[in-house]
C-alpha cells in the first residue's frame, strides 16, 4: 500500500538554526499538508499546498516558516530561525484531488530544539 | 471556528471488553468526522469517517461510530478490544476553504491514549 514517507524520523537543532523537514507524499495526490503536534496538545493544521501554491494556511504559519515541492516527489517545510516553542511532531499528509477523499499522514518528525 | 473535545485523556480497558471513546464537536456547518489511530513510531491511520447517510458507520480493524447531531457527538466504539489496539485515538472535524475547493484541513481533539490489560 503507498505511503507518505518522513525524513529525518528526530531532528535535534539549536536555536536560531534552519531547519528542513522532508516528505514524500503519496504519488498520484494533489494537496499536501503539515501539520503539528506540540508534546501534550493537539494536532493542530499549519498549511496546505496545491499546484505549487499554498492553499491555506494557519496563524501558526508566519513569516518564519515556508514550504515547498522543490521537484516531482519531496515536499518540503523549512523553518528558518527554530524557537523553543517549534519543538513538536510534524507530520505531513498528503490527499487526492477529490472532496473528502482520505488524508494519508506520515509517521511524524520530531524537532527538538535547544 | 470548528473545535474538537475528547473529554477522556487516558482510558484502560481489559482485553476482551467493550470500548467506547468520547468524541465532541462544535462546527456551524454539516460537520465531516473522522477517527485516526496513532500507534507508536506510526503516523495517525484513518479508522473511519462519516460524511452523510446512515449515522453508525464501519470502519477498519472492527471499529464503528454513530454521529448524533442533537448531542454533536461521534462515539468510537468497539465491541471487544484486542491487546493490538493499545494506542493513541485522535478524532477529527474537516473543514473546507470558504473560497471552495475540494481541500478540506483537520482539526483534531487532544487524542485519547488506550492502554489494553491483558
Amino acid at each position: 500500500e503507498p505511503e507518505v514517507t518522513q525524513t529525518p524520523s528526530h531532528q535535534v537543532t539549536q536555536m536560531g538554526q534552519e531547519v528542513i523537514l522532508r516528505c514524500v507524499p503519496i504519488s498520484n495526490h494533489l494537496y499536501f499538508y503539515w501539520y503539528r503536534q506540540i508534546l501534550g496538545q493537539k494536532v493542530e493544521f499549519l498549511v496546505s499546498f496545491y499546484n505549487n501554491e499554498i492553499s491555506e494556511k494557519s496563524e501558526i504559519f508566519d513569516d518564519q516558516f515556508s514550504v515547498e515541492r522543490p521537484d516531482g516527489s519531496n515536499f518540503t517545510l523549512k523553518i528558518r530561525s527554530t524557537k523553543l516553542e517549534d519543538s513538536a511532531m510534524y507530520f505531513c499528509a498528503s490527499v487526492t484531488e477529490w472532496v473528502w477523499e482520505t488524508q494519508y499522514f506520515g509517521p511524524g518528525t520530531r524537532l527538538l530544539v535547544l | 471556528a470548528q473545535s474538537v473535545t475528547q473529554p477522556d485523556i487516558h482510558i484502560t480497558v481489559s482485553e476482551g471488553a467493550s470500548l467506547e471513546l468520547r468524541c465532541n464537536y462544535s462546527y456551524g456547518a454539516t460537520p465531516y468526522l473522522f477517527w485516526y489511530v496513532q500507534s507508536p513510531g506510526q503516523g495517525l491511520q484513518l479508522l473511519l469517517k462519516y460524511f452523510s447517510g446512515d449515522t453508525l458507520v464501519q470502519g477498519i480493524k472492527g471499529f464503528e461510530a454513530e454521529f448524533k447531531r442533537s448531542q454533536s457527538s461521534f462515539n468510537l466504539r468497539k465491541p471487544s478490544v484486542h491487546w493490538s489496539d493499545a494506542a493513541e485515538y485522535f478524532c477529527a472535524v474537516g473543514a473546507l476553504r470558504n473560497s471552495g475547493g475540494s481541500n478540506y484541513k483537520l482539526t483534531f481533539g487532544k487524542g485519547t491514549l488506550l492502554t489494553v490489560n491483558p
